[in-house]
């Protein structure tokens, strides 16, 4: 099945540093997700994003639907180490058979030793 | 509260035998997924249901099998055919055309 190209496969964040990650797609989505997962657990819905050229923001995160419809960024501002964990991004199209989402592989967000 | 739920957290198989994990959700929720997680990759989507006693396949249903007799429930069979169930299963549910997934705490599935 089709994956979003996700990137950085991972990256060590240090306290106070802004960090961006950001999804692409050969294929049109009608939605944009960003999850998050803590270790041993299940994703979290952290931002949703509608339309296209939309910028939303959830605290200290911030994420964009790209014009083209084919990509979105996330962006985290001044990190803390509980931000560690996995990011995933997410698309779906209306009416998707299923209600399927297609996801990324995943940004891997570490602590810099 | 509602929610998805999970169980058990941790399951251990020996190699030839069949395991189920159970997912029950108090949501009502339409659609059921189930995914598979292994170390350092994404989600992939072994079987989802989207009404009651109908399923489809997803990407990588050989060797899984399901059952959706209530809508609360998407039970997911772990059988010997499959080769490497070593994994960690993740269910989620959604509402019919809502956007996004609730994702369940996971279960994860040790072969010794």
């Amino acid at each position: 099945g089709q994956q979003l190209n996700q990137s950085p496969q991972s990256m060590f964040i240090q306290e106070g540093e802004d960090v961006s990650m950001n999804c692409t797609s050969s294929s049109i989505f009608n939605t944009w997700l960003w999850y998050k997962q803590d270790p041993g657990e299940g994703p979290v819905l952290l931002i949703a994003l509608y339309k296209a050229g939309e910028l939303t923001s959830n605290g200290r995160l911030t994420a964009q639907f790209g014009i083209t419809r084919k990509d979105s960024f996330l962006n985290i501002s001044a990190s803390i180490p509980s931000d560690v964990g996995i990011y995933f991004c997410a698309g779906q199209l209306y009416k998707a058979a299923g209600n399927k989402l297609t996801f990324g592989g995943g940004t891997r967000v570490l602590v810099k030793p | 509260d509602g929610g998805i739920t999970q169980s058990p957290k941790y399951l251990f198989r020996k190699e030839g035998q069949n395991v189920t994990l159970s997912c029950e959700q108090n949501l009502n929720h339409d659609a059921m997924y189930w995914y598979r997680q292994d170390p350092g990759q994404g989600l992939r989507l072994i079987y989802y249901s989207q009404i009651v006693n109908d399923f489809q396949k997803g990407d990588i249903a050989e060797g899984y099998s399901v059952s959706r007799e209530k809508k609360e429930s998407f039970p997911l069979t772990v059988t010997s055919a499959q080769k490497n169930p070593t994994a960690f299963y993740l269910c989620a549910s959604s509402r019919t055309g809502a956007l996004g997934y609730t994702f369940g705490s996971g279960t994860r599935l040790t072969v010794v």
